[in-house]
């Protein structure tokens, strides 16, 4: 029944090693977003596209690149870990879009990433 | 810079109310949510409020008031399943969403 899946949804990996962190929808919406959640932070934003091969930068863009080919898949990738970017990841789905106020967000289950 | 408070965590007992304060600075205003987060979950969208005043969902409802900054959560007949946090997010002028840090609600028997 879930319109969005992340995968994986737990992974430790090493210091320097490149990460892929997928994103699937099933809803057809045009915008996607990928956030990162920590302990007395809010949710930051990542980057975020709002159509395909359409992406933005969000707050904490450093050390991240994201792709998204077709509209259900939106990537984030890693290209080479550090232990700050440890952290819980969510993606995230819109219909309407950052030009409609009630910009209501359906979260996927989240990744756990360890970077040791 | 933009802001977003809310107390980091409360306690309540099961059957009362409680009321979730968030206080926000923001570069413009174009609505403010409020998510539901049980631990080790996603967040699940609560309430949406664009202008002043109350907005009544089943036992939640969300208060608003732009002049003042401030927006709160209340929870009728607390119920166990209650206990997550509860994520306040503020749109701004550009809307783009800032996020509070969320409070971690205890409920007790």
């Amino acid at each position: 029944d879930a319109g969005i899946t992340q995968s994986p949804r737990h992974k430790v990996t090493e210091t320097g090693t490149p990460v892929t962190l997928r994103c699937h929808q099933t809803e057809n919406h045009r915008y996607m977003y990928w956030y990162r959640q920590d302990p007395g932070h809010g949710l930051r934003l990542i980057h975020y596209s709002y159509g395909v091969k359409d992406t933005d930068k969000g707050e904490v863009s450093d050390g991240y690149s994201v792709s998204r080919s077709k509209t259900e898949d939106f990537l984030l990738t890693l290209e080479s870990a550090t232990s700050s970017q440890t952290s819980v990841y969510f993606c995230a789905i819109s219909a309407s879009g950052s030009t409609s106020g009630a910009n209501v967000l359906t979260f996927g289950a989240g990744s756990r990433l360890t970077v040791l | 810079g933009q802001n977003i408070d809310q107390p980091t965590e409360m306690t309540a007992t099961e059957g009362a109310i409680v009321q979730i304060n968030c206080t926000y600075q923001t570069s413009g205003f174009n609505g403010l949510f409020w998510y539901q987060q049980h631990a080790g979950e996603a967040p699940t969208f609560l309430s949406y409020n664009v202008l002043d005043g109350l907005e009544e969902k089943g036992r939640f409802s969300s208060f608003l008031s732009r002049s003042k900054g401030y927006s709160y959560l209340l929870l009728k007949e607390l119920q166990m399943k209650d206990s997550a946090s509860y994520l306040c997010a503020v749109m701004d002028s550009n809307y783009q969403l800032i996020w509070g840090a969320g409070t971690k609600l205890i409920i007790k028997p």
